[in-house]
């Protein structure tokens, strides 16, 4: 079955504090895979993304995310967090030939000022 | 409008009242999706249309449930006799590619907040 899991419920750190959260996933065939950011009462945003190519991804916001595919993993880093990176992240896989993305159960950051 | 707009953005249901949560997708956007998100847990995928045609509705929990989509644009996700359990933020993403197409980043609406009493 398809399955994406995030390995920490809850990460705290203080400001300018390196940051990485990991994903694996579980899926047959070629797979697309997302970071999306959900700041407290918006909207889920899309933080960078994996079609094909270069594994290392670039996003907003100084985020950036490796595919391995050794080891079935998308992590998120960030060299350096701030206080405004305080928020929900969630990581999600589709197979390419698929519309629906299945979400992992998401990551709650909190950085202290 | 810019983004995916829904609505209401909460509702408040008893415990076997029929609830309808409208989504309106970004103009030209050829796919559209809801998910369903537990308090604590990440979406989960409850169906999908290509315009107006329903490709997939193998999340959708029990037939109580139903999505539709008749022109292609909006989209309506029905909950009929509403138990507890349906209590959860229902998101719905609109996407310009449609599926199999290789750049199908999804844009998300803020959600519907229902909560079944």
């Amino acid at each position: 079955a398809q399955s994406v899991s995030q390995h920490n419920h809850h990460v705290i750190l203080s400001e300018a504090a390196s940051l990485e959260l990991g994903c694996n996933y579980s899926y047959g065939g070629t797979v697309n895979l997302f970071w999306y950011v959900q700041y407290p009462g918006q909207h889920l945003q899309l933080l960078l993304k994996y079609f094909s190519g270069d594994p290392l991804v670039k996003g907003i916001k100084g985020f950036e995310a490796e595919f391995i595919k050794s080891k079935f993993s998308f992590n998120l880093r960030k060299p350096s967090v701030q206080w405004s990176d305080t928020a929900e992240y969630f990581c999600a896989a589709k197979s390419t030939n698929a519309g629906k993305s299945t979400f992992g159960d998401g990551t709650t950051l909190t950085v202290k000022p | 409008g810019a983004g995916v707009s829904q609505s209401p953005r909460y509702k408040v249901a008893k415990r076997g009242q029929d609830v309808a949560l409208r989504c309106d997708p970004i103009s030209g956007h050829v796919s559209l999706f809801w998910y369903q998100q537990a308090l604590g847990q990440g979406p989960e995928f409850l169906t999908y249309f290509q315009n107006e045609a329903q490709l997939d509705k193998s999340g959708l929990p029990s037939d109580r449930f139903f999505a539709e989509r008749p022109e292609g644009s909006v989209s309506t996700l029905k909950i009929q006799r509403t138990q507890q359990e349906d209590s959860a933020v229902y998101l719905c993403a609109s996407s310009l590619a449609i599926q199999g197409q290789k750049n199908t980043e999804a844009f998300f609406g803020q959600g519907t907040r229902l909560t079944v009493v």
